[in-house]
């Protein structure tokens, strides 16, 4: 079945420093890709997604990329601030089963001051 | 963007006892809603794939009769643990989706503790 690996599991940096997020995925049909940031004890909440038709998309502080070829994906987030500190899951639809979405296991992202 | 709503969102009970746990969308209507569980510092697990009018499909290692899902109509879906005990404790969360292949849409979590 689909399989979602993600990279690092735990990232620290800098205040104003940017951060990136890697996920690779092996189902070559997925075409939905999601981020997810979840704050402590809340519910995950879509940051960004883009499409296997783009291969780039950007909001502001935050951006990612697909690369189809070698089934990887990866969020950028540019100028860290506090309130970028959670953790990031990124996800992949699987077209075998109706397109539902894939999990990464998520990056916990540390902002230091 | 859409509303999921989901309650309770902290629940205490004793071992062996029964909680049932809402999903509601409040402002569209899903066909499909998930259930996941989610331990601490881990990514969501995801338990079945509820959808409206017919059984839902539980994953692998997930035991039907112990959580018991009932997606009655488009807005809501129900998950009861039953029997439940101490390892049973975990965060439960639910999505909806107003289509296949879009944005999942989360509610806020249920935290069980089975004391």
């Amino acid at each position: 079945g689909e399989n979602v690996e993600q990279h690092p599991s735990t990232l620290s940096v800098q205040e104003g420093d940017s951060a990136v997020i890697k996920c690779t995925y092996s189902d070559s049909a997925s075409n939905y890709f999601p981020w997810y940031k979840q704050e402590l004890g809340k519910r995950p909440q879509l940051i960004i997604d883009i499409r296997s038709n783009v291969g780039e998309k950007k909001d502001q502080r935050i951006a990612v990329t697909l690369n189809k070829t070698a089934k990887h994906f990866s969020l950028h987030i540019t100028e860290t601030q506090p309130e970028d500190s959670a953790v990031y899951f990124c996800a992949a639809s699987w077209r075998d089963s109706n397109y539902q979405l894939i999990w990464g296991a998520g990056t916990k992202l540390i902002i230091k001051p | 963007g859409a509303v999921v709503s989901q309650h309770p969102s902290r629940v205490i009970c004793k071992s062996g006892t029964s909680v049932k746990i809402e999903c509601r969308s409040l402002d569209f209507q899903a066909t499909t809603m998930f259930w996941y569980r989610q331990f601490p510092k881990q990514s969501l697990m995801l338990m079945a794939t509820s959808n409206e009018g017919s059984k839902a499909t539980y994953e692998q290692g997930v035991e039907k009769d112990k959580f018991l899902i009932n997606h009655a109509s488009l807005t809501l879906s129900t998950l009861t643990v039953t029997s439940a005990h101490p390892e049973d404790s975990s965060f439960y969360i639910c999505s909806a989706t107003q289509s296949m292949n879009t944005e999942a849409f989360f509610g806020q979590g249920t935290r069980l503790t089975v004391v």
